[in-house]
């Protein structure tokens, strides 16, 4: 099947400061979506990306999908203590219908 | 979307036991998807759950260890069989957002098995 691999691991982030993590796949993807999972939570759903290029925004959360779809980032800007958590990129299996298939995720801490 | 109500939320169990999770959808899903995730580590998915059907199991997951009930389309359980402390993990059940493209998940079972 697909693999993913999620860079950084782990960020160590500054109140204020900008970050970004990177989902980068050796095939092409037909889409990618992003989670969060706060420290004690369960992962909640933020983005789907599916054209090539595509660019979305959620207010200081930028999601991008590499033109060849075989690479999506997310880029936060002045991070915020609610930013910490795990974010995983994920994608549909190609093996069986609705079959998600998670990047190993990045943890953020921020620092005040 | 969906709303689920992931029960027990955490528990702690002696090896040899078993412990059944339940996952209960405020509207009907067709599948609905359990996944572990052991500490500090991503989700892997367990097994898909349609309804009238026996689940399908991931590779490393069988169902003498894991049987999954789906007796109706909004309600499923996972049963986690003579445990041993390795099996001590979140357990999350998720179906399909098909308002916003996602998948919605539990909340999660937290499991110590000592």
């Amino acid at each position: 099947g697909q693999q993913v691999m999620q860079i950084p691991q782990y960020q160590h982030v500054q109140e204020g400061e900008d970050f970004t993590t990177y989902c980068n796949s050796s095939t092409t993807l037909s889409n990618i979506q992003w989670y969060k999972q706060r420290p004690g939570g369960h992962p909640v759903f933020l983005i789907q990306l599916v054209k090539s290029g595509e660019v979305k925004k959620q207010k200081r959360l930028t999601f991008q999908f590499g033109e060849a779809k075989k690479n999506s980032s997310l880029h936060i800007t002045a991070t915020q203590t609610t930013d910490v958590g795990t974010y995983f990129c994920a994608l549909f299996s190609t093996d069986s219908w609705g079959k998600l298939q998670f990047g190993a995720g990045t943890q953020v801490v921020v620092t005040p | 979307s969906a709303v689920i109500s992931q029960k027990p939320s955490r528990d702690i169990c002696q090896r040899g036991t078993s412990l059944t999770i339940q996952c209960q959808v405020d509207s009907q899903v067709t599948m609905m998807f359990w996944y572990r995730q052991q500490p500090g580590q991503s989700l892997t998915l367990i097994a898909t759950a349609n309804q009238g059907s026996e689940a399908t199991y991931e590779s490393g997951f069988v169902i003498d260890k894991f049987p999954i009930s789906r007796p109706n389309l909004t309600f499923s359980t996972l049963t986690v069989s003579n445990m041993s402390p390795e099996d001590s993990s979140i357990y999350l059940c998720s179906v399909e957002d098909w308002v916003n493209y996602g998948y919605t998940f539990g909340s999660g079972t937290r499991l110590t098995v000592v």
